[in-house]
């Protein structure tokens, strides 16, 4: 049983499309995270979510729309993607507040925008 | 969350030790010193984590100075399989985000 697992992991879209990618965690994990990783390897923070709730937005356009569905769920929609949106993003979910802090990552989605 | 560096890359023999380390000279006292592993293509993999004391798994030993301000994650006997990009990162874990730096390229070599 894949602890975190998205889809799809692999998606090549159109610029102007919009699409979604979709994540669960099986972990009882109270908050869920979207990181990008682009072609430079950084990996960046996009979202959190506690308890569905967002608790973190790090500057992303708003082309972005998370939603959490309930505690298991993030799914990451995309309106009118851009060449620049290519990358790889990853969920991610950890239970805040309880030690260790641990996060555990999915497989990740590479996103290929022409 | 503290600032943590780390050595853009490192070399290691398959078979051997393999000691990377991580400076965290700013790291509070409520902060854990996590280390993650980036397999290439793969989402990052947590490998071990520590507050003051030395840790060990079966994946890895965590070595945390006295003062905290360093620590060195152990590979003891690194395979092929043990290359990818390693992340030290200092998090007290109510930031609700994991902040990445560059991390330290491994390369082991046969």
């Amino acid at each position: 049983d894949t602890a975190v697992s998205q889809t799809p992991k692999y998606l090549v879209t159109q610029m102007g499309n919009d699409k979604s990618i979709k994540c669960e965690q099986n972990l009882g994990h109270d908050t869920m995270y979207w990181y990008k990783q682009d072609s430079k390897k950084f990996l960046k923070i996009m979202f959190s979510y506690n308890n569905k709730e967002l608790i973190i937005n790090e500057t992303v356009p708003n082309r972005f729309s998370p939603k959490s569905p309930d505690k298991a769920h993030l799914n990451l929609h995309i309106n009118s993607l851009e060449l620049g949106d290519s990358a790889v993003y990853f969920c991610a979910s950890s239970q805040v507040w309880q030690p260790p802090y641990g996060y555990t990552f999915g497989s990740g989605t590479r996103l290929t925008v022409v | 969350d503290a600032k943590t560096t780390q050595p853009p890359s490192m070399d290691c023999a398959e078979g051997r030790a393999a000691n990377l380390p991580c400076n965290h000279s700013t790291i509070s006292g409520n902060e854990y010193v996590y280390w993650y592993r980036q397999i290439h293509s793969q989402g990052p993999q947590y490998i071990i984590h520590g507050l003051k004391n030395n840790e060990t798994n079966e994946m890895a030993s965590l070595i945390i100075t006295e003062d905290r301000k360093s620590s060195t994650l152990i590979l003891p006997h690194a395979t092929l399989r043990d290359t990818a990009v390693y992340y030290c990162i200092a998090d007290g874990g109510s930031n609700y985000k994991l902040t990445f730096g560059k991390g330290t390229l491994l390369t082991v070599n046969p």
